[in-house]
């Protein structure tokens, strides 16, 4: 079983719908877990990050996190075709100077 | 924000020679920087975490003779490829934190090898 598991995708919404993308991770003692945006050859952009069980707003941008169920989301509303990347669920166990684990990714296409 | 800056964002080697990728935290100190690799189509792969001063600690599975990290100072580390091969091409990615504010690790911008 991987440590932190995301479909892979390709996920296609169209403009202006919402984008739903779902994170899956192993280790019950992780603390703090968060979404990245990463386009095509570039390095991973900081989204979202949260840290207790419920949802946690930003803009378009929700993150939703369910402990019990070692569940994390993050839906995107009003989906741009900028949106258009892959999207990297990542957990950690410990403070801010403990490792990151990363899943796989899920890839995001906004149609027009 | 903070900006982690990663030199040189492209290179091309020869089988056999080494590499010498750098990062460097342009406005902060960052006592812990993390490297990780990334293959096309994957995800991150932790390598390594480097420690300002200490030898840096290395993930299972990788060599600790062949990816030399170096972090003298606390806004840069070094990360050297060494006696390069093709299946060490890859996009190699740091992260640092801030330590003074206690916030998340920033990512430098990546740099992509290609051994031929």
């Amino acid at each position: 079983q991987k440590e932190v598991e995301q479909n892979s995708g390709p996920l296609s919404v169209p403009e202006g719908a919402i984008a739903s993308l779902n994170c899956t991770y192993s280790d019950r003692g992780s603390q703090s877990f968060f979404w990245y945006r990463q386009y095509s050859g570039k390095s991973p952009e900081l989204i979202m990050s949260i840290y207790s069980n419920g949802d946690k707003e930003d803009g378009r941008f929700t993150a939703q996190l369910n402990k019990a169920s070692q569940y994390v989301s993050l839906l995107i509303r009003d989906s741009q075709p900028s949106d258009s990347a892959t999207y990297l669920c990542a957990v950690r166990r410990g403070g801010t100077a403990s490792k990151l684990t990363f899943g796989t990714g899920t890839r995001l296409q906004v149609t027009l | 924000g903070a900006v982690v800056s990663q030199h040189p964002s492209r290179v091309i080697c020869k089988s056999g020679t080494s590499v010498k990728i750098e990062c460097r935290s342009l406005d902060f100190q960052a006592t812990t920087m993390f490297w990780y690799r990334q293959f096309p189509k994957k995800s991150l792969m932790l390598m390594a975490t480097s420690n300002e001063g200490s030898k840096a600690t290395y993930e299972q599975g990788v060599e600790k003779d062949k990816f030399l990290i170096n972090h003298a100072s606390l806004t840069l580390s070094t990360l050297t490829v060494t006696s390069a091969h093709p299946e060490d091409s890859s996009f190699y990615i740091c992260s640092a934190r801030d330590q003074g504010r206690d916030t998340e690790a920033f990512f430098g911008q990546g740099t992509r090898l290609t051994v031929v």
